[in-house]
């Protein structure tokens, strides 16, 4: 069973344009989850949607946002990209909310200039 | 809201020997988990154990066991025989018993020395 993919694996953009990270879950898993990883803020989580519905949403500004389609795979978007969105954008994905495990893919490292 | 704190930024042990990271958590729920995740250099998160807070006994998964004390709310990681290949960030995490949603605390990276 192929696990959780996230594409690209690296980018770079320069501050003030959009970028979109794609996160494919493992085959069966509905819920998927979105977390920041930054060395100043350590892991943070960014919101998870379940069914295509988001159920929660951390803390961050409404320039992060996300959604996802009726085949699970999940895309988190950010606007007006500022330095400090420089991080490594992790997704888990897990069966159902609330039961089972979590996992994660490898990341997608972001890098705003 | 709750919080997960590591004390130990950096923890050294030589190969074979064992290893105790610590974790404490603050949380009023009654229902939820505890996790410790392993974050290699490849950066993919790999669970190593799952402690549900309404299971007295501790759990294990081979060489890797915890130490789950709910009052104190504490859950710390024995590493025992430790290989190379378990040189890594360590991440514990906290879980409501509903949603998905994982509070991590700041790591704590493990050096393996052979």
């Amino acid at each position: 069973k192929a696990g959780v993919t996230q594409t690209p694996r690296y980018l770079i953009k320069t501050r003030g344009q959009q970028v979109t990270l794609s996160c494919s879950p493992i085959s069966g898993h509905r819920s998927v989850s979105w977390y920041q990883q930054t060395p100043g803020q350590g892991l943070q989580f960014l919101f998870e949607y379940f069914s295509e519905t988001q159920r929660n949403k951390g803390n961050f500004p409404g320039r992060f946002s996300g959604r996802q389609f009726s085949n699970s795979r999940s895309e988190m978007n950010v606007s007006t990209l500022e330095l400090g969105d420089s991080a490594l954008y992790l997704c888990a994905s897990s069966a159902t909310p609330g039961l089972g495990i979590q996992y994660f893919g490898a990341g997608t490292r972001l890098s705003v200039l | 809201a709750q919080t997960v704190t590591q004390s130990q930024p950096e923890m050294s042990v030589q190969e074979a020997e064992t290893v105790t990271l610590s974790c404490t958590y603050d949380t009023s729920e009654s229902d939820y988990y505890l996790f410790w995740y392993k974050q290699p250099p490849s950066r993919q998160m790999i669970l190593v154990i799952r402690q549900e807070a309404y299971k007295q006994q501790n759990a294990t998964e081979n060489r890797f066991s915890v130490n789950f004390q709910k009052a104190a709310k504490s859950f710390s990681l024995k590493i025992s025989d430790s290989q190379l290949g378990d040189a890594a960030m360590y991440f514990c995490a906290y879980r409501r018993a509903a949603g998905n949603k994982l509070t991590f605390g700041g790591g704590t990276r493990v050096l393996v020395k052979p």
